[in-house]
C-alpha cells in the first residue's frame, strides 16, 4: 500500500553541521512530496514540496528533490542552526485528499 | 491574517464519554482536512470536506465522525471514547479541495482519554 518510510532519529548535530534526513515512499502515480517541520508545542508547518520528478523544493536554507527513480525525497541543508531543532515529517498527498505522514525524525542542533 | 484556529487546546475525557473538536480554517480556504497524531507517531488522515461534502476518510472506526458548516468551520466528532484515542487531533485547511495545494495545520487539540 501507499506508505512513507522515513530516517528514524533522534538525529543530534552540532551547529554549521551539514543535514541530511531520508525519505522513500511507496505509492502508485506520482504524488506531490512534502516536508513539514513541527517546532516544540506548535503546529506543523510547511517547510517545502515538489510536485513532480526532478522538482526541487527549497526554503530556509533547506532543499529536497524528488527523485522518481528512487522515489525519494531527502531533506538537506548545508549548515544547521540551533533554531532548526524540530520534528520533521516527509509526507505524500496522493488523490488530491489523503495525505500519508512518515512517523517524524527529531533534531536537536547543539551549539 | 489569522491561521487555522482549534479549541479548545486541551481536554480531557473519561472512556466511553463522547467528545468534539472545533476548527476554523484560514479565510478563503473552503477545505478542512482532520489528522489524528499519536505521541511519537506522524499524523494520520482522518477525514476531509470540501464545500461541505465529505471528500475522503482515512481508516478510523465509525465512531469518528465530522461536519463542515456553510462558513466552512469544521467539527471532529468522537463517541464511546477509548483509550487509545488519546493524540494530537491536528485539522488544516488548503485552498482547494480537488487540487494539489499544501495544506495549513492549525495547533492541534490535546485530548486525554482516562
Amino acid at each position: 500500500g501507499n506508505s512513507v518510510t522515513q530516517m528514524e532519529g533522534p538525529v543530534t548535530l552540532s551547529e554549521e553541521a551539514f543535514l541530511t534526513i531520508n525519505c522513500t515512499y511507496t505509492a502508485t502515480g506520482y504524488p506531490s512530496l512534502f516536508w513539514y517541520v513541527q517546532y516544540p508545542g506548535e503546529g506543523l508547518q510547511l517547510l517545502l514540496k515538489a510536485t513532480k520528478a526532478d522538482d526541487k523544493g527549497s526554503n530556509k536554507g533547506f532543499e529536497a528533490t524528488y527523485r522518481k527513480e528512487t522515489t525519494s525525497f531527502h531533506l538537506e541543508k548545508g549548515s544547521v542552526q540551533v533554531s532548526d531543532s524540530a520534528v520533521y515529517f516527509c509526507a505524500f498527498q496522493y488523490n488530491n485528499n489523503d495525505m500519508r505522514f512518515g512517523a517524524g525524525t527529531r533534531l536537536t542542533v547543539k551549539p | 491574517d489569522a491561521g487555522v484556529t482549534q479549541s479548545p487546546t486541551h481536554l480531557i475525557k473519561t472512556r466511553g464519554q463522547q467528545v468534539t473538536l472545533r476548527c476554523s480554517p484560514i479565510s478563503g480556504h473552503k477545505s478542512v482536512s482532520w489528522y489524528q497524531q499519536v505521541l511519537g507517531q506522524g499524523p494520520q488522515f482522518i477525514f476531509q470536506y470540501y464545500e461541505k461534502e465529505e471528500r475522503g476518510r482515512g481508516n478510523f472506526p465509525d465512531r469518528f465522525s465530522a461536519r463542515q458548516f456553510p462558513n466552512y468551520s469544521s467539527e471532529l466528532n468522537v463517541n464511546a471514547l477509548l483509550l487509545g484515542d488519546s493524540a494530537l487531533y491536528l485539522c488544516a485547511s488548503s485552498l482547494e479541495g480537488a487540487e494539489v495545494y499544501e495544506q495549513y495545520f492549525g495547533p492541534g487539540t490535546r485530548l486525554t482519554v482516562t
